[in-house]
């Protein structure tokens, strides 16, 4: 099946740091979702984008829908340990299942 | 709160058993799924179900059944296990598009990390 074009594939950064991951696409969708998946826990929703351009906050995290809708960025700012995990994005076009990255996995160093 | 639960978190299943995984969700969403999760392939789907009775074959079908005979639950059944089924299996949910506003928001169960030995 399809799946989107994650970078980067993992991230080690100092603590108090901003961060930055992206999401391509061949195709267009019309829902962009992020998810983040702690170790062995199931992934939790940050942010849904619903619209192309869109520009959505959750706390420390900012995330975007592309104008061409084939990309989305989301970025964490002032990274704290709490934010290790694996970051997913999900693309969706009408009720069709969701079309996944394969992660960036984050390591914050204190 | 969505609530996606799983029966098992951890499960461990000899070569050739039939192994039954549950989901149950508490918010009526018409949509549920199945994935695997294996280290360096990410999600991969199995079998998603847009209603009761009703399923379909996701990327990944081959030596997988499931059942939804109730909307709350939908249920994974690997008919005779095998070792290459060691993985970790997710559960998710969401509503039909269109129903209410956050229409494409998918939340998922814990998981179950099932070893098949």
């Amino acid at each position: 099946g399809q799946q989107l074009n994650q970078s980067p594939q993992s991230m080690f950064i100092q603590e108090g740091e901003d961060v930055s991951m992206n999401c391509t696409s061949s195709s267009i969708f019309n829902t962009w979702l992020w998810y983040k998946q702690d170790p062995g826990e199931g992934p939790v929703l940050l942010i849904a984008l619903y619209k192309a351009g869109e520009l959505t906050s959750n706390g420390r995290l900012t995330a975007q829908f592309g104008i061409t809708r084939k990309d989305s960025f989301l970025n964490i700012s002032a990274s704290i340990p709490s934010d290790v995990g694996i970051y997913f994005c999900a693309g969706q076009l009408g009720n069709t299942p969701l079309v996944f990255g394969k992660g960036t996995r984050l390591s914050v160093i204190a | 709160d969505v609530k996606v639960t799983q029966s098992s978190r951890y499960l461990v299943k000899r070569t050739g058993e039939k192994v039954f995984l549950e989901c149950v969700q508490d918010m009526d969403h018409e949509n549920m799924f199945w994935y695997r999760q294996d280290p360096g392939l990410g999600l991969r789907l199995i079998y998603f179900s847009y209603d009761v009775k009703m399923k379909e074959k996701g990327d990944i079908p081959e030596g997988y059944s499931v059942s939804r005979e109730k909307k709350e639950r939908f249920s994974l059944i690997l008919e005779s296990a095998s070792t290459n089924q060691t993985s970790m299996y997710l559960c998710a949910s969401r509503p039909q598009a269109g129903r209410v506003k956050l229409y494409n928001e998918q939340f998922f169960g814990p998981g179950t990390r099932l070893t098949v030995l």
